[in-house]
């Protein structure tokens, strides 16, 4: 069965640190990977996507990036936190040759901090 | 404004009781899907629904789809404590420049009292 990893689960950063949150998936190949944010009581943002290896779409111009240096493992880094960025990140995977809209399974979170 | 929303916004109820929850759309979708969240956790698929279905069963939970109405919803019959989370409606939606991806509301927070 496949499994998909998030660590760490929760973070303090301090403002101008830099950021790497890790998301790994088991079980399954040639996922499409996925980066939310989830601000408190709201639904998710789409952060970034990626289809493939070295492939990455990012839907909000932002101080985060990402990256996908092997097929089931998913970054999410930025090299100066801000305020703004606190909130909590979810990666997600589905199906390869399902699109972007069909079911989507979750990893369970990072909380992130920054003060 | 969001492509889905749900309603209500919070909804308790007693343990055994029905819960019913509201998604509603503004463009046409391909599909719509709802998402269970615990508390600080991830977020579990529970059923995804396309537009040419009008009603799904999973066990105690039943979803309806009326698409001339642009809306949705999820039914919990015999409602359990362990239903207690937040549930989310997810649909599909072109943007302006962007590939197709699941639009979010914002949440029903269901609370089930013993």
């Amino acid at each position: 069965s496949q499994t998909i990893h998030q660590w760490p689960a929760t973070l303090v950063q301090p403002v101008g640190s830099p950021l790497s949150l890790e998301c790994t998936v088991e079980g399954t190949s040639n996922p499409n990977l996925y980066w939310y944010r989830q601000a408190a009581g709201r639904g998710l943002q789409l952060l970034f996507y990626s289809v493939g290896i070295g492939q990455i779409s990012s839907e909000v111009p932002q101080n985060l990036s990402a990256s996908r240096p092997q097929d089931r493992q998913f970054i999410l880094s930025s090299k100066k936190l801000l305020l703004s960025d606190s909130g909590f990140y979810l990666c997600a995977w589905s199906e390869l040759g399902t699109g972007f809209t069909d079911t989507q399974y979750f990893g369970p979170g990072t909380r992130l901090t920054v003060l | 404004s969001q492509q889905g929303e749900e309603d209500p916004q919070a909804l308790s109820i007693q343990e055994g009781e029905n819960a019913t929850m509201n998604c509603s759309y503004k463009t046409s979708i391909n599909n719509l899907q709802w998402y269970r969240q615990n508390s600080g956790r991830g977020l579990v698929h529970l059923i995804l629904i396309r537009s040419n279905e009008r009603e799904k069963h999973s066990g105690r939970l039943r979803v309806t789809l009326d698409t001339s109405k642009k809306s949705s919803s999820l039914l919990i019959t015999a409602s359990r404590a362990a239903d207690t989370a937040s549930y989310f409606c997810a649909t599909d939606a072109s943007t302006p420049g962007s590939n197709y991806q699941l639009i979010w509301g914002a949440g029903t927070k269901l609370i089930i009292k013993p």
